[in-house]
């Protein structure tokens, strides 16, 4: 079926390690985004990715690293975790105004603990 | 101010009621602005977007009102199903073109009770 995969699903990590979020998508779309929920505090922007070769940072980008591998790929990268990071991890990607989905359409999520 | 500000809920309604959710923005500059639901532990997923002539989605409608700042959200004739979290969704140009950033509110709890 068409749209955002995200991996892994879950994982936890102890404090220091590193790890990469993957996201892909087969929408064609050129916008792809990385968002992290925590309870209380809706959906934050950590980076995004405009078009394939740019990336931004969002609200909340410190401790992350991002990379636009292609048009399909965002993976997002965790260089040194801290408990802080531990959240829902969300990818999204977003179509063209008119096109057959100009909202964003989300991966299923990455849940992480850092302990 | 916050960007998005909803309702605090939870709302708890029996079936077959009407329920209203009503969400302010901040910035003037918001282009676009959504509705989205979000069950538990699951992605956030559109439910409608939200025209400024109003727009309705069977039992869904939903108002825009630019002056005030203001979205709403009817839902009609609950049903079960229904049970969710809704989110406020506004978005508006960042930076580069054609880049565009989703604000989102933190989200009001329905429960559809039997």
């Amino acid at each position: 079926n068409a749209g955002v995969t995200q991996t892994p699903k879950f994982q936890v990590l102890k404090t220091g390690q590193s790890m990469t979020l993957q996201c892909a998508q087969d929408m064609n779309h050129n916008s792809m985004y990385w968002y992290r929920q925590d309870p209380g505090m809706g959906l934050r922007l950590i980076y995004y990715s405009a078009s394939e070769g740019t990336t931004d940072k969002g609200e909340v980008p410190n401790g992350y690293n991002v990379s636009r591998l292609n048009k399909r790929e965002f993976s997002l990268r965790l260089e040194s975790a801290a408990p802080s990071q531990t959240s829902v991890y969300f990818c999204a990607s977003r179509g063209l105004k008119g096109g057959n989905n100009y909202g964003y359409t989300f991966g299923s999520g990455t849940r992480l603990t850092v302990v | 101010r916050k960007e998005v500000e909803q309702d605090p809920g939870p709302f708890n309604v029996p079936e077959g009621a009407t329920v209203a959710f009503n969400c302010t923005y901040s910035n003037s500059a918001s282009q676009s602005f959504f509705w989205y639901r979000q069950d538990c532990r699951k992605e956030p997923k559109l439910l409608m977007s939200v025209y400024s002539s109003g727009n309705e989605d069977g039992r869904f409608t939903a108002q825009l009102n630019r002056a005030s700042q203001y979205i709403s959200l009817l839902i009609r004739d609950s049903k079960l199903s229904d049970s969710a979290t809704y989110l406020c969704v506004v978005s508006r140009p960042y930076s580069g073109a054609g880049s565009y950033q989703l604000t989102f509110g933190k989200g009001t709890k329905l429960s559809v009770i039997p």
